[in-house]
C-alpha cells in the first residue's frame, strides 16, 4: 500500500489565524517531505525530515513550522501567513532519502487559501 | 543546483495519438522519476528510471544518463492521460533534494 494521507484537503485561513496541515504514512518510510506548489509551477521543496530529524530547510520563512511527532506523522504549522502563501502543499515520503533506489510517494495535497 | 527542462511545455492531441515527452538535466543523476499530476493535484508515480528503459502498459520511459535526458512515451492516448507530466531528478552528489522539471501539460481531446 503506497499511500500518503493529507488533511485537510482544503483550508481557508485568515492572515492572523493559526492552523496546521497533517500528513500520515504507514509504509515504514523514514524520510518525509513538504513541498509547495504554486499554480502552473512545479513543486518546490520546503523541508525534509530524515529519521524524525529535520535535515533540510530550504530557507522557508518562520511562519511555516514543521514538526515530525513520530516516524509516521508530519505536520506543518501555519501562522501569520500572507495571501501569496496560497498554494497546494504536498507531503511525500520515501524509504530513506531520495538517493539511489528510493522512490518518493506523494499525498493528494492540501489546497491552502490565505485571505 | 541541477537544472531540469522539459519539452514541449504544452501538447494537445486527439484521443488515440502517441506522444513523446522529453526531460533534459544538467548534471549526473542518481534518481529520476516521472510523475503525472492529475487535475485534482495529486502526483502519481509513473517510473523510477535513473537509467535504462521501463514499460508499464501504454507508458514507457527511457533514460540515457550519459547524454542527460529522459523520454516518456505515451501510446494510444486516452482522455484520462490529460494533466501535467513532471520529471524530477536528484544529482549524484546526493543532497537528498529532488528537483522538479518545468512540466509538460498534456491535453487529450476526445
Amino acid at each position: 500500500d503506497t499511500e500518503v494521507t493529507q488533511t485537510p484537503k482544503h483550508l481557508v485561513m485568515g492572515m492572523t489565524n493559526k492552523k496546521s496541515l497533517k500528513c500520515e504514512q504507514h509504509m515504514g518510510h523514514r524520510a518525509m517531505y513538504w513541498y509547495k506548489q504554486k499554480a502552473k509551477k512545479p513543486p518546490e521543496l520546503m523541508f525534509v525530515y530524515s529519521y524524525e530529524k529535520l535535515s533540510i530547510n530550504e530557507s522557508v520563512p518562520s511562519r511555516f513550522s514543521p514538526e515530525c511527532p513520530n516516524s509516521s506523522l508530519l505536520n506543518l504549522h501555519l501562522h501569520a501567513l500572507q495571501p501569496e502563501d496560497s498554494a497546494l502543499y504536498l507531503c511525500a515520503s520515501s524509504q530513506a532519502g531520495t538517493a539511489a533506489g528510493n522512490t518518493i510517494y506523494f499525498g493528494e495535497g492540501s489546497w491552502l487559501t490565505v485571505v | 543546483g541541477i537544472q531540469v527542462e522539459q519539452s514541449p511545455p504544452d501538447l494537445i492531441l486527439q484521443e488515440g495519438a502517441n506522444s513523446t515527452l522529453r526531460c533534459n538535466f544538467s548534471d549526473s543523476v542518481n534518481n529520476l522519476q516521472w510523475f503525472h499530476q492529475n487535475p485534482w493535484g495529486q502526483l502519481i508515480n509513473l517510473f523510477y528510471i535513473p537509467s535504462g528503459t521501463k514499460q508499464n502498459g501504454r507508458l514507457s520511459a527511457t533514460t540515457v544518463a550519459t547524454e542527460r535526458y529522459s523520454l516518456l512515451y505515451i501510446s494510444s492516448s486516452q482522455t484520462t492521460d490529460s494533466g501535467v507530466y513532471f520529471c524530477a531528478v536528484e544529482g549524484d552528489f546526493g543532497n537528498e533534494k529532488l528537483t522538479f522539471g518545468t512540466g509538460t501539460r498534456l491535453t487529450i481531446i476526445p
